[in-house]
């Protein structure tokens, strides 16, 4: 059973910002928080990684608070080829399984 | 650099057939991961490897799947006999063996469809 909730789906505009939030009820000390993203027909990749606070790279930035119970994903202008699932996963740093759930679809619109 | 290849891209066999998935990991990574998707369900993890080692093989669903790892490098999964559950996506991953290993490279999957 995958550890993390998330919305299902997600609409935007091309141009927004767009926040996607996951819930990490069950994240275990030793676990980083975790994002992919997955287009049709491709496998997933990854986005951004972080433990606690913010982390930003050029693609995306994660909020993470200090109870580490949840994180949020923040795309900044999206266009419309960010349309894709989105997953947000505990990985434990001592093993190499990843747990996905159902992920958000993210529609971008023009 | 070459990214995680896998064949072949799409499988069609008959149920109680026999099938054999193939990955090529990026050059060098030590761990090697296999994953599906059935049909309407989440992408569940298969097994582990770490260079011919399996690390953990916790998700394989049966006997009749069978992954090798023949000298750390590419992975193969046989599937033997198919079952029309077996239908899905199957993907590959790898990554470095130093490290923190959180980013795993996916391969673009292997459908597989029974009939």
């Amino acid at each position: 059973l995958a550890k993390t909730t998330q919305p299902i789906s997600m609409d935007s505009y091309e141009g927004q910002e767009v926040n996607i939030t996951c819930s990490h009820n069950n994240i275990a000390t030793n676990d980083y928080i975790t994002w992919y993203q997955q287009f049709p027909s491709q496998g997933p990749r990854f986005i951004i990684q972080g433990y606690k606070t913010k982390v930003t790279n050029e693609v995306a930035s994660l909020f993470i608070p200090a109870d580490r119970k949840s994180s949020t994903l923040s795309l900044p202008r999206v266009s419309l080829s960010d349309t894709a699932v989105y997953y947000c996963l505990d990985y434990p740093s001592n093993t190499g399984k990843l747990i996905f759930g159902q992920g958000t679809t993210l529609q971008v619109k023009p | 650099e070459a990214g995680v290849t896998q064949f072949p891209s799409h499988s069609v066999i008959e149920k109680g057939q026999t099938v054999t998935l193939r990955c090529d990991p990026i050059s060098g990574h030590d761990n090697l991961y296999w994953y599906r998707r059935v049909m309407g369900k989440e992408i569940k993890f298969l097994l582990h490897f770490v260079k011919e080692s399996k690390q953990d093989e916790s998700g394989m669903p049966n006997n009749r799947f069978l992954a090798e790892r023949t000298g750390g490098t590419y992975s193969t999964l046989k599937v033997q006999p198919a079952e029309l559950e077996d239908s899905g996506v199957y993907f590959c991953a790898s990554n470095g063996g130093q490290g923190l290993t959180y980013e795993q490279y996916f391969g673009p999957g292997t459908r597989l469809t029974v009939t």
